[in-house]
């Protein structure tokens, strides 16, 4: 299953929502969890199983979709959320997207 | 704490072989499947392999485009993972990384710093 995610590059201010899209190639039947990564860092996960928040994780952070189309939400964009986010499935092997970088304008 | 952490990284020419090791603690490593993923710099990581844990016979799982090449095996008696990589390639450079399943299902928790592999003449 290959996975396409959309934007490539988001540029947001402080206090905005933000929606990142992820689509796959094939049926990922919720089997879809979502990593950040922020540079120089290893990737943390976010979200499980389409919409299962992380232990740890801020509630401003949230998951939802089905079939082939995905997206994470951040409700209020805070400075430290400045990273690229990957979507990766599990559904029939294992495969990552390409990245959504985001920043703040 | 679980802590993961890589080792082993650095200038390898092509056609040579390398083996990277990670090392496990605050968890009891023989209940987990441990994974190796690998992304080169500014693309997305990519899956390696699997090794089960205790419970499914330590047996291993690779992606097809690393078969052959690369082996993953683990010490249960040292808390380490292990891969080895041979007939290394150009396109085998990237940042490598340890990382556990998570109980649940296929999608890791935690994630080793990660180590650097460059396959170059």
């Amino acid at each position: 299953i290959q996975l396409t995610q959309s934007p490539s590059l988001l540029s947001a201010s402080v206090g905005d929502r933000v929606t990142l899209s992820c689509k796959g190639s094939q049926n990922i039947n919720n089997y879809l969890a979502w990593y950040q990564q922020k540079l120089g860092e290893a990737p943390k996960l976010l979200i499980y199983n389409t919409n299962s928040l992380q232990t740890g994780i801020p509630s401003r952070f949230s998951g939802s979709g089905s079939g082939t189309d995905y997206t994470l939400t951040i409700s209020s964009l805070q400075p430290e959320d400045v990273a690229t986010y990957f979507c990766y499935q599990y559904n029939n092997g294992f495969t990552f997207g390409s990245g959504t970088k985001l920043e703040i304008k | 704490e679980v802590k993961l952490l890589e080792s082993g990284g650095g200038l390898v020419q092509p056609g040579g072989s390398m083996r990277l090791s990670c090392a496990a603690s605050g968890f009891t490593f023989t209940d987990f499947y441990m994974n190796w993923i690998r992304q080169p710099a500014g693309k997305a990581p990519e899956w390696l392999g699997f090794i089960r844990n205790k419970a499914n016979g330590y047996t291993t799982e690779y992606n097809p485009s690393v078969k052959g090449r690369f082996t993953i095996s683990r010490d249960n008696t040292q808390n380490m993972l292990y891969l080895q990589m041979n007939t290394l390639r150009a396109e085998d450079t990237a940042t490598y990384y340890c990382a556990r399943r998570t109980r649940r299902g296929y999608y890791f928790d935690y994630w080793g710093q990660g180590v650097m592999v460059t396959v170059s003449s």
